[in-house]
């Protein structure tokens, strides 16, 4: 079993609509929680990041963490086409490692 | 966010040249870079954590020869493509971290090896 978990889709919807992503992982070291967005021949870019179970908004984006069943999600409502990307999840154990461990990403084609 | 640049953004050599690439924090110090190389339509697979004043660690079956690392300050890592080849072409992305929870990535480096 891989310790991060992600259905790489393609996932399609129309304008408007409310987008899930979601990430499983198995490893419980895991402490930070990341979600990165990245377009196509760019780099990733960081969308939110979180620490405790729970749900945190930026905008037209929530990002929920529930630690007891290992599983993340993140929220996209009212989609526009330029949201679609490749969405990877990350994550990050604590003390001095810094190392990320990705998702294989989920693509998202939001169509006008 | 805090701004990670890379030069160059691409680059064409033939094969059997050497290729650097380079990795900036602009307005940060990072002890600590990530380089990840990237194929089409997939994740990003770490190749080696970058530590400045001190030798790289790298992934298994990652080549230390083939791919070397030096980070010679604290704003800048450097990756070395020695001898390059056509199957080395790829997308190499680098990353600095800023805190555990917020780790920039730079705009990617696209090598194209003739």
């Amino acid at each position: 079993q891989k310790e991060v978990e992600q259905d790489p889709g393609p996932l399609s919807v129309p304008e408007g609509a409310i987008v899930s992503l979601n990430c499983t992982y198995s490893n419980s070291a895991f402490q930070y929680f990341m979600w990165y967005r990245q377009y196509s021949r760019k780099g990733p870019e960081l969308l939110m990041y979180t620490y405790s179970s729970g749900n945190k908004e930026d905008g037209r984006f929530t990002a929920q963490v529930d630690k007891s069943s290992k599983y993340i999600s993140l929220f996209i409502r009212d989609s526009q086409p330029s949201d679609s990307a490749t969405y990877l999840c990350a994550m990050v154990s604590g003390g001095s490692n810094y190392k990320l461990t990705f998702g294989k990403g989920t693509l998202l084609t939001v169509n006008p | 966010g805090a701004v990670v640049s890379q030069h160059p953004s691409w680059v064409i050599c033939k094969s059997g040249t050497s290729v650097k690439i380079e990795c900036r924090s602009l307005d940060f110090q990072a002890t600590t870079m990530f380089w990840y190389r990237q194929f089409p339509k997939q994740s990003l697979m770490l190749m080696a954590t970058s530590n400045e004043g001190s030798k790289a660690t790298y992934e298994q079956g990652v080549e230390k020869d083939k791919f070397l690392i030096n980070h010679a300050s604290l704003t800048l890592s450097t990756l070395t493509v020695t001898s390059a080849h056509p199957e080395d072409s790829s997308f190499y992305i680098c990353s600095a971290p800023v805190r555990q929870e917020t780790q920039y990535f730079g705009p990617g480096t696209r090598l194209l090896v003739l």
